[in-house]
C-alpha cells in the first residue's frame, strides 16, 4: 500500500462546475497535510495546507481532513480552465520530509 | 523575494559522467530539501538540510548520490556514475524551518544518454 493514493484521474469538469480531488494516507500520526498544484512542465506550487480537522477555505479553494478517516480532499469551486493542472496531495512525514501521491489531473473545459 | 533557484534547468550527460545540481535556497530558509520527480509520479524525498547538517538522507538511493550545504545556504545534488535511471526531474525546497510550508525550485532536468 503506497503511503498516499490519490486517483490519477483525468478528472473532467465543465468550466464553473465544483472539481472535487481526494488523497488518503495510511501514516495515522500524520498531522500535516499540503495541496499542490504542478502545471506540465513546471514545479509543484502550493494551494492550501490543512492541520486540523474539518475544512478550511481559501478564495475557490476548500480543504477537507478528516483524521480518523484518514482522508484529505481539495474543493475548487467555479472551476477555470486555467485550473487544469495535476494536483499534489503530499503530508508531512517524520516532522520534515513530504511523502506525495501521485497526482491528480483535472481538465477544466470551456 | 526571489523563489527558490536551480541551475542549471536542463543537464545532458552521458551514462557513467559525474553531475552536480545546485539550489540556491529562499533567503534566511534554514530548511532545504532535495526531491527527484519521475514522469507521473509525486516528488520522491532525497534527502533533508537543517543548516549545513544533512538531518535526513534516508532518500538517496545509493551511495553514487551525495549532497553537501557547506555554508548553510546552496546546496549542491551530486551524482556520480550517472545511471540512465537517474534521468528526472530533481527538485529542490525550501523552509523557514523544519516541518513549515516548503517552497519549490523550478527543477532540473536531468537527462542520462
Amino acid at each position: 500500500q503506497k503511503e498516499v493514493e490519490q486517483n490519477s484521474g483525468p478528472l473532467s469538469v465543465p468550466e464553473g462546475a465544483i472539481a472535487s480531488l481526494n488523497c488518503t494516507y495510511s501514516d495515522r500520526g500524520s498531522q500535516s497535510f499540503f495541496w499542490y498544484r504542478q502545471y506540465s512542465g513546471k514545479s509543484p506550487e502550493l494551494i492550501m495546507s490543512i492541520y486540523s480537522n474539518g475544512d478550511k477555505e481559501d478564495g475557490r479553494f476548500t480543504a477537507q481532513l478528516n483524521k480518523a478517516s484518514q482522508y484529505v480532499s481539495l474543493l475548487i469551486r467555479d472551476s477555470q480552465p486555467s485550473d487544469s493542472a495535476t494536483y499534489l496531495c503530499a503530508v508531512l512525514s517524520g516532522g520534515n520530509k513530504l511523502v506525495f501521491g501521485a497526482g491528480t489531473i483535472l481538465r477544466v473545459k470551456s | 523575494g526571489a523563489g527558490v533557484s536551480q541551475t542549471p534547468s536542463n543537464k545532458v550527460t552521458e551514462k557513467g559522467k559525474y553531475v552536480e545540481l545546485r539550489c540556491d535556497p529562499i533567503s534566511g530558509h534554514t530548511a532545504l530539501y532535495w526531491y527527484r520527480q519521475s514522469l507521473g509520479q509525486g516528488p520522491e524525498f532525497l534527502i533533508y538540510f537543517q543548516g549545513t547538517g544533512a538531518a535526513d538522507d534516508s532518500g538517496l538511493p545509493n551511495d553514487r548520490f551525495f549532497a553537501v550545504r557547506p555554508e548553510g545556504s546552496v546546496s549542491t545534488l551530486k551524482i556520480q556514475r550517472t545511471e540512465r535511471g537517474d534521468s528526472a526531474v530533481y527538485l529542490c525546497a525550501s523552509s523557514s524551518t523544519s516541518g513549515s510550508t516548503q517552497y519549490f525550485g523550478p527543477g532540473t532536468r536531468l537527462t542520462v544518454l
